[in-house]
């Protein structure tokens, strides 16, 4: 039962150096998410899949791009790493949507720093 | 964009104690959620909440839900050292496959032996 997988864990990035944080979930949700966790922000939003096929901006999503891979998998891009980039990254899935009653599953999260 | 305004940000307690967090809002929501999140992990959710004035009840935890659903509190009942964490409530205006959840900015909660 891994439910949500993140990798890497850590990363230390230097600033303009490009990476891609992977996602991986294996409970067949249709919907998928990425949010970034600074101190004192909370959760924001940086872009969402629906469903396989369709991607859609969240809050923040300056910065970053995504790619739904197949159902299972949706990473999150940084073409050019800047210092305000320096986070805590989760992936999260829902069956679909948000619906009352189910929960978003989180990763455990993607510690980046950029330099 | 819905703001989820979570009080206090900070708490220190002794074992024991008891003490209710708040979730507030100037909007209106279909639903709104509760998390705890521990270090190093991700948030598990604790509570969901859809009626208005609902109550729910999870061993000494008490979610409950604004009659207009603007709002929630989170009661703790004689508080455990393994009740620190990050709790996070997080609310959805609608629901469907492109609906999202709004996250507040969290209330640290620390409960000393």
């Amino acid at each position: 039962n891994a439910g949500v997988t993140q990798t890497p864990k850590f990363q230390v990035l230097k600033t303009g150096q490009s990476m891609t944080l992977q996602c991986a979930q294996d409970m067949n949700h249709n919907s998928m998410y990425w949010y970034r966790q600074d101190p004192g922000m909370g959760l924001r939003l940086i872009y969402y899949s629906a469903s396989e096929g369709t991607t859609d901006k969240g809050e923040v999503p300056n910065g970053y791009n995504v790619s739904r891979l197949n159902k299972r998998e949706f990473s999150l891009r940084l073409e050019s790493a800047a210092p305000s980039q320096t986070s805590v990254y989760f992936c999260a899935s829902t069956p679909i949507g948000t619906v009352p009653n189910q929960p978003q599953h989180f990763g455990d999260g993607t510690r980046l720093s950029i330099l | 964009t819905q703001l989820l305004e979570q009080s206090p940000q900070f708490l220190s307690i002794q074992e024991g104690e008891n003490l209710t967090v708040y979730c507030n809002s100037s909007s209106v929501f279909s639903s709104l959620q509760w998390y705890r999140q521990e270090p190093g992990e991700g948030p598990v959710l604790l509570v969901t909440v859809v009626t208005g004035g609902e109550v729910k009840k999870l061993k000494r935890l008490t979610f409950q839900f604004g009659d207009a659903r603007k709002d929630s509190s989170l009661h703790i009942t004689a508080a455990q050292p393994g009740d620190t964490g990050l709790y996070l409530c997080a609310g959805a205006t609608d629901t469907g496959a492109n609906s999202k959840l709004t996250f507040g900015k969290g209330i640290t909660l620390s409960v000393r032996p």
